[in-house]
C-alpha cells in the first residue's frame, strides 16, 4: 500500500529558473495539501487542492507560485523564477476527504536555490 | 505573536525517562489538537489527535489538553533511542470545512542509550 509519494526528492536551481515539484496521493484519497518547511520554522500552510479544483490557497504567495491537482496524474507546485528564498523543504500530504479527515504526508522534496 | 509557540530543544534524555514536550497557543478557535512526528529527512506523521480538552492514551504515549490554559501537552513514558525524532503539534479550528492545520515549529528529541 503505496504512500504519498513525492518527486524529486532533491531539487537545486538557479534563481531566475522554474521548480516543479510533484505529488501521488496515497490510493483512494482525492484531496491534496502543500506545505512549506524553512529552516527552524514550522510548517506552514500553502493550498488545499480537490481533484480540478483549488479549495484554499491562503497560504500561496501571491506571485510565482501556483498549484495544480488534474483529474490524471500527479498534484503540480511550480515556482517560477525562483530566488533564495524559496530554499526549502516542500511537504504534500493526502486525505481521503474533507473535514477532519487525517492528513498523510509525503517525504517531501528539498528545493535548493543557487 | 505566532499562533502557536514550542520550544524548538533539542531535548536531551537518557532511555527510559519520561518525556514532556509543550506548546502554547494564543487562539481559543482551535478545537482539534494533533500531534506529529517527524524524523530526520522525513515527512511529519500522526501519532495522536484530540478533540477539545482531555487527556487521550495510546501505548507510551498520552496527548493533554487544557484548553481553559491554552497548552498542550505530550507525554513519551519509558522512552526509547527509536524516538528521537522532532515533535510537532499542529493545531486546527472548527467548521473550516477541511483540515487547515497550524504547526508549531517542532521539539527536536534526543533519547540516548
Amino acid at each position: 500500500n503505496a504512500g504519498v509519494m513525492q518527486n524529486p526528492r532533491h531539487l537545486v536551481r538557479r534563481r531566475g529558473q522554474e521548480a516543479r515539484l510533484r505529488c501521488s496521493p496515497m490510493k483512494g484519497h482525492s484531496h491534496v495539501y502543500w506545505y512549506r518547511q524553512l529552516p527552524e520554522e514550522g510548517l506552514k500552510f500553502m493550498v488545499y487542492l480537490q481533484k480540478e479544483n483549488i479549495i484554499d490557497e491562503s497560504g500561496m504567495p501571491k506571485e510565482r507560485f501556483s498549484a495544480e491537482f488534474p483529474k490524471e496524474g500527479p498534484s503540480i507546485l511550480r515556482i517560477q523564477q525562483v530566488v533564495r528564498g524559496d530554499s526549502a523543504a516542500y511537504f504534500c500530504a493526502s486525505a481521503r476527504g474533507h473535514s477532519q479527515e487525517t492528513q498523510y504526508f509525503g517525504p517531501g522534496t528539498r528545493l535548493l536555490v543557487l | 505573536q505566532k499562533e502557536v509557540e514550542q520550544d524548538p530543544g533539542p531535548l536531551s534524555v537518557p532511555e527510559g525517562a519520561i518525556v514532556s514536550l509543550n506548546c502554547t497557543y494564543s487562539n481559543s478557535a482551535f478545537q482539534y489538537f494533533m500531534w506529529y512526528r517527524q524524523y530526520s529527512r522525513k515527512g511529519p506523521e500522526l501519532l495522536m489527535y484530540t478533540y477539545s480538552s482531555g487527556n487521550k492514551e495510546d501505548g507510551r504515549f498520552t496527548a493533554q489538553v487544557d484548553k481553559s490554559s491554552k497548552y498542550i501537552s505530550l507525554f513519551i513514558r519509558d522512552s526509547q533511542p527509536s524516538d528521537s525524532a522532532t515533535y510537532l503539534c499542529a493545531l486546527d479550528r472548527e467548521n473550516t470545512g477541511f483540515q487547515k492545520l497550524v504547526f508549531g515549529t517542532g521539539t527536536r528529541l534526543l533519547v540516548s542509550p
